[in-house]
This record gives structure tokens, C-alpha cells and sequence, in this order.
């Protein structure tokens, strides 16, 4: 069974830092790609960035880039989110998301909340 | 401001059929195939639909989808009260090199 579970979310000042995880296992974590989806609350869906399987290549979407970090380690089965400078509109629940080939998202995990106050 | 639009709300009676559509451009729906998600109340989202029309193993029939242009649809037939939850379509972005949702849509089952 496919399994993702986020931790390290919690309440931060504005400027600081946190770094998210993403613990995975049911599958073989180096063969796919992985990403974070965030949603603030009471909001829609937003991605935030994504790492290939090798972790060669990123994608970041443009309100975190040159902020946010992803890595994984492949040797542990993790994924990371390091995130630098936090705004209050980085408040959100984040998502780890596991692709499948070609299929974005085909499995979430339960969600980790990131609170960062001004 | 979403890249992709959807309605925030549709509405439907039991045994109802309804349809979200989620309008997106050639950089996006026009070219990449398109993924629905289904977010029941303080859960995460659950992969509904992909490439435009399939439905993953668990999936009921009831849910369809269909890509045309750059749009796409997604049907529920025999509209259920358990069907109550938010709805969001994505797809890969090839001009902002990302991948893009809706702003969701929420259905309430009447």
C-alpha cells in the first residue's frame, strides 16, 4: 500500500525558516517523481514545486522560487521542502504528492500546516 | 487568480446528473492532458480522473471525463449525497513550466 506521511509543519514568524518531510513507502521511491501541493486555508489547490525521480531536475512555481527547496533521499525514502524566507502567505496545508508516470498526484498524503505569522 | 477557471459552485438534486467544466489554453489543456481531483470535507484530494477520461481502479462509474480544445468536463451521473465535496481540474503548464489547477468547485448535493 502506497503510503506518504508529512511532518514538520507548524507555527513560524514571518522571515524564518522550515523544513518539511515527507516519509514514503509502499512503492519503489527512486523510480517516480514526487511533488508539494499546497492549500491555504479555505482555498483552492496551488503546486509548489516537484523533483524527479533522480532528483537531477526541479520545477518551482514562481511565488516560492528562490525561496523553497525540494530534495529527497532517495536512500531513506524522503522528500523534503526547505523553506527560506516565510510569508504570511505561505500559510498553508502542504501536500506531498506521488506521480506516476505521466499522472500527477496519483496519491496524497494527509497534509502538514504550516502557520507563519506577521 | 487561477490559470485554469472553474465555477465555484454547481448545485444537484440526488440521482442528478451534473457537469463541472474547467476552461484552461493551448499551453495547458489545449496540449496536456487533463487530471481531475476530488476533495471530500477535512480530507486530502483523491485522484478522480486522468488523461482527460480515465478513471483509476476504485473509482465508480458515475464520474466521467472529457477533454475538448482547451476545456474540459467532468460528469457525475446519479448524483449521490456522498458526492458532496470541493472538485478541482489540473494539468502541465508548457509556458509557465508547471503545473497549474483550478480554483475548484464545489458541488452540494441538494
Amino acid at each position: 500500500e502506497v503510503r506518504l506521511v508529512e511532518f514538520g509543519g507548524g507555527l513560524v514568524q514571518a522571515g524564518g525558516s522550515l523544513r518539511l518531510s515527507c516519509a514514503v513507502s509502499g512503492f519503489r521511491f527512486d523510480n517516480y517523481a514526487m511533488a508539494w501541493v499546497r492549500q491555504a486555508p479555505g482555498k483552492g489547490l496551488e503546486w509548489v514545486s516537484a523533483i524527479i525521480g533522480s532528483g537531477a531536475r526541479t520545477h518551482y512555481a514562481d511565488s516560492v522560487n528562490g525561496r523553497f527547496t525540494i530534495a529527497r533521499d532517495n536512500s531513506r525514502n524522503v522528500l523534503y521542502l526547505q523553506m527560506n524566507s516565510l510569508r504570511a502567505e505561505d500559510t498553508a496545508t502542504y501536500y506531498c504528492v506521488k506521480d506516476d508516470l505521466t499522472v500527477f498526484a496519483v496519491a496524497w498524503g494527509q497534509g502538514t500546516l504550516v502557520t507563519v505569522s506577521s | 487568480q487561477s490559470v485554469l477557471t472553474q465555477p465555484p459552485s454547481v448545485a444537484g438534486t440526488p440521482g442528478q446528473r451534473v457537469t463541472i467544466v474547467c476552461s484552461g489554453s493551448r499551453s495547458n489543456i489545449g496540449i496536456r492532458p487533463v487530471n481531475w481531483y476530488q476533495q471530500l470535507p477535512g480530507t486530502a484530494p483523491k485522484l478522480l480522473i486522468y488523461s482527460n477520461n480515465q478513471r483509476p481502479s476504485g473509482v465508480p462509474d458515475r464520474f466521467s471525463g472529457s477533454r475538448s480544445g482547451t476545456s474540459a468536463s467532468l460528469a457525475i451521473s446519479g448524483l449521490q449525497s456522498e458526492d458532496e465535496a470541493a472538485y478541482y481540474c489540473s494539468a502541465w503548464d508548457d509556458s509557465l513550466n508547471g503545473q497549474v489547477f483550478g480554483g475548484g468547485t464545489k458541488l452540494t448535493v441538494l
